[in-house]
């Protein structure tokens, strides 16, 4: 079945523990996403990558690192998270051609306390 | 700037009834593409509809359909005999070729009232 896995679905840490959310997509696309969602202000993009070792920041990259090593894998990485990092988080991916659409994993509740 | 408008936050409608969800962007590229996506309770974004800009003849997927303006800017979804399913976030996005971003709106919560 074609998928974008993300793990954990749910996450409490507390401030300032090295956390990683997983992604990864079974569809060979060449693009895969983060994105954040909080009320009132749909998806921010946090970064994104077109291919392997090709990574660039979003609309708010500040706070977190991701790599593309493989192509099915789209790590995020909060190094020392703080409380207003609480959000949900979306991975995606899709296909290079902007006529296709994203394909979004099934979301990560992360709390910092 | 790339950005989508959703100057509905919160909408409802009954149901069987007809619902008009709107959204606005800005772009300044003639080549792009226009997503509806659907955010049920379970989180999952569900892909509703797509269009693309450079065909005049509106997207339908069976209740959803689309009215696009491409001069206006403007991209609404239209949900016709609305169901108690239907009740979810919805989020507009658009896509160039150029950027090859998705662009998303901030969603319109749509309830549905039996």
């Amino acid at each position: 079945e074609a998928q974008v896995t993300q793990n954990p679905r749910y996450l409490i840490t507390v401030t300032g523990k090295k956390l990683t959310v997983t992604c990864s997509q079974n569809m060979n696309h060449e693009y895969m996403s983060w994105y954040r969602q909080d009320p009132g202000l749909g998806l921010r993009q946090i970064y994104y990558s077109m291919n392997v070792e090709v990574t660039d920041k979003g609309d708010v990259p500040e706070g977190y690192k991701v790599s593309r090593k493989e192509k099915r894998n789209f790590p995020l990485i909060l190094e020392s998270p703080s409380p207003n990092q609480t959000s949900l988080y979306f991975c995606a991916s899709s296909f290079y051609a902007a006529n296709t659409e994203a394909f979004f994993g099934q979301g990560t509740r992360l709390t910092v306390v | 700037a790339q950005t989508v408008t959703q100057s509905q936050p919160e909408m409802s409608v009954q149901e069987a009834e007809t619902v008009t969800l709107s959204c606005t962007y800005d772009t300044s590229e003639s080549d792009y593409y226009l997503f509806w996506y659907k955010q049920p309770p379970s989180r999952q974004m569900i892909l509703v509809i797509r269009q693309e800009a450079y065909k005049q003849q509106n997207a339908t997927e069976n209740r959803f359909s689309v009215n696009f303006q491409k001069a206006a800017k403007s991209f609404s979804l239209k949900i016709s005999d609305s169901q108690l399913g239907d009740a979810a976030m919805y989020f507009c996005a658009y896509r160039t070729p150029t950027r090859n971003q998705f662009y998303f709106g901030t969603g319109t919560s749509l309830t549905v009232i039996p």
